[in-house]
């Protein structure tokens, strides 16, 4: 009955390889998230999507892609992994509803990515 | 730029109180947050304030001014398990949250 759940937990994979990492929730929220938490514990948005449009942050490199099969899934697709992108990856949720503020984001509990 | 500040530690005892500051320079806002994260897990939502003012549940308050672009979390009647990290975070003009770097609490006896 988890609300937002991601797998793998952990993810030890060498420099150059493809992977993917997924998100599910089942809140029926319409907006889903990938964050970046580096080793200094800064939360950075890498994308936001909802079923009309996925906002990509300008610093997030293109071998990151976000696919989304429905509404309650947002898996994120890394291609030629780089020891830079060792870090925990956080999936989120919130339901938007226009002109309200009231967004609240609940996070899944975060795979961590470790590139060797 | 857009910059949001908290300390980067704080130590406190067992049933006092701790304030945990937060200031923000981001473009526009659209809110403001706090979360709570215990080491190796996700964050948690404690709380959200979008006009000036307290805002208070239970043992744990939040403040914002918009004017000074400053918040603050309160903790009250503190307990071990409070020791976490807080986060604050700001929605910007663009709906995008932008996360600070997160102050650990730790609570001694």
């Amino acid at each position: 009955d988890t609300a937002v759940s991601q797998t793998p937990k952990y993810l030890v994979t060498q420099m150059g390889n493809d992977k993917s990492i997924k998100c599910e929730q089942n809140l029926g929220h319409d907006t889903m998230y990938w964050y970046k938490q580096d080793s200094k514990k800064f939360l950075k948005i890498m994308f936001s999507y909802n079923n009309k449009e996925l906002i990509i942050n300008e610093t997030v490199p293109n071998r990151f892609s976000p696919k989304s099969p429905d509404k309650a899934h947002l898996n994120l697709h890394i291609n030629s992994l780089e020891l830079g992108d060792s870090a925990v990856y956080f999936c989120a949720s919130s339901q938007f509803t226009s002109g309200s503020f009231l967004e609240t984001q609940y996070f899944g509990p975060g795979t961590r990515l470790l590139v060797l | 730029g857009q910059n949001i500040d908290q300390p980067t530690e704080m130590t406190a005892t067992e049933g006092a109180i701790v304030q945990i500051n937060c200031t923000y320079q981001t473009s526009g806002f659209n809110g403001l947050f706090w979360y709570q994260q215990h080491a190796g897990e996700a964050p948690t939502f404690l709380s959200y304030n979008v006009l000036d003012g307290l805002e208070e549940k239970g043992r744990f308050s939040s403040f914002l001014s918009r004017s000074k672009g400053y918040s603050y979390l309160l903790l009250k009647e503190l307990q071990m398990k409070d020791s976490a990290s807080y986060l604050c975070a700001v929605r910007d003009q663009d709906n995008d949250m932008r996360f600070g770097a997160g102050t650990r609490l730790t609570v001694k006896p």
